[in-house]
């Protein structure tokens, strides 16, 4: 049983415009939402979060919405740069019990 | 933050074998977690490494095959043991200063032949 899921296994976007990763979760029990950046060779590294108390957390070129009716949410990274080529995890959290439940991860390509 | 070592990095190992990987932490920290990701898997979590008792493991995975130690709040370490060729995986330690941010290590990516 995936509860979060990533849908998309790859993302293509020329350098400049803007990259929109989807995840969509199951457990309404989740109510911390976090991204995750890793490039090959190397752990993942912490991108960006969002309580569910909030809608919208922005940071610099990141931002991500939760929209907790549809159990979805999506990071937007404007503008794309060919440094950020990587692939992204979703992860979501129920506060307290530590345990991180990770999508499968989408592999975002910037053309230059 | 953390700063997480683990090695080694990688390796090649026989089927039948085991592999001691090791996950330095540069500060004391409570909880500790060892993940695994499959080829074109999700990060999944192995168990909680707990600091002087028996580690817990997730549904699935079992200390027979997956021992874990943890002698003190900066270390542990995770075997595979008896490893054949489906574990061959990247295998991850991390650890939360708080439950709502996870750090990793840079993984160590286990081949099995």
């Amino acid at each position: 049983d995936q509860q979060v899921k990533q849908n998309s296994p790859s993302l293509s976007v020329q350098e400049g415009r803007i990259s929109i990763l989807n995840c969509d979760y199951t457990n309404s029990m989740f109510d911390y939402f976090l991204w995750y950046k890793k490039y090959p060779a190397e752990g993942p590294t912490f991108l960006i979060s969002i309580s569910s108390i909030k809608d919208k957390n922005e940071d610099g070129r990141f931002t991500v919405f939760l929209n907790k009716s549809a159990k979805h949410l999506s990071l937007h990274i404007v503008p794309s740069q060919p440094g950020d080529s990587a692939v992204y995890f979703c992860a979501a959290i129920t506060s307290g019990t530590y345990k991180y439940i990770f999508g499968t991860g989408t592999r975002l390509k910037v053309l230059a | 933050s953390a700063v997480i070592s683990q090695k080694p990095s990688r390796d090649i190992c026989q089927r039948g074998t085991s592999l001691t990987i090791q996950c330095q932490v540069d500060s004391q920290v409570t909880m500790m977690f060892w993940y695994r990701q499959q080829p074109g898997q999700s990060l999944t979590l192995i168990a909680t490494a707990n600091q002087g008792s028996e580690a817990t493991y997730e549904s699935g995975f079992v200390i027979d095959k997956f021992p874990i130690s943890r002698p003190n709040l900066t270390f542990s370490t995770l075997t595979v043991s008896n490893m054949s060729p489906e574990d061959s995986s990247i295998y991850l330690c991390s650890v939360a200063i708080i439950d709502t941010e996870a750090f990793f290590g840079q993984g160590t990516r286990l081949t099995v032949v």
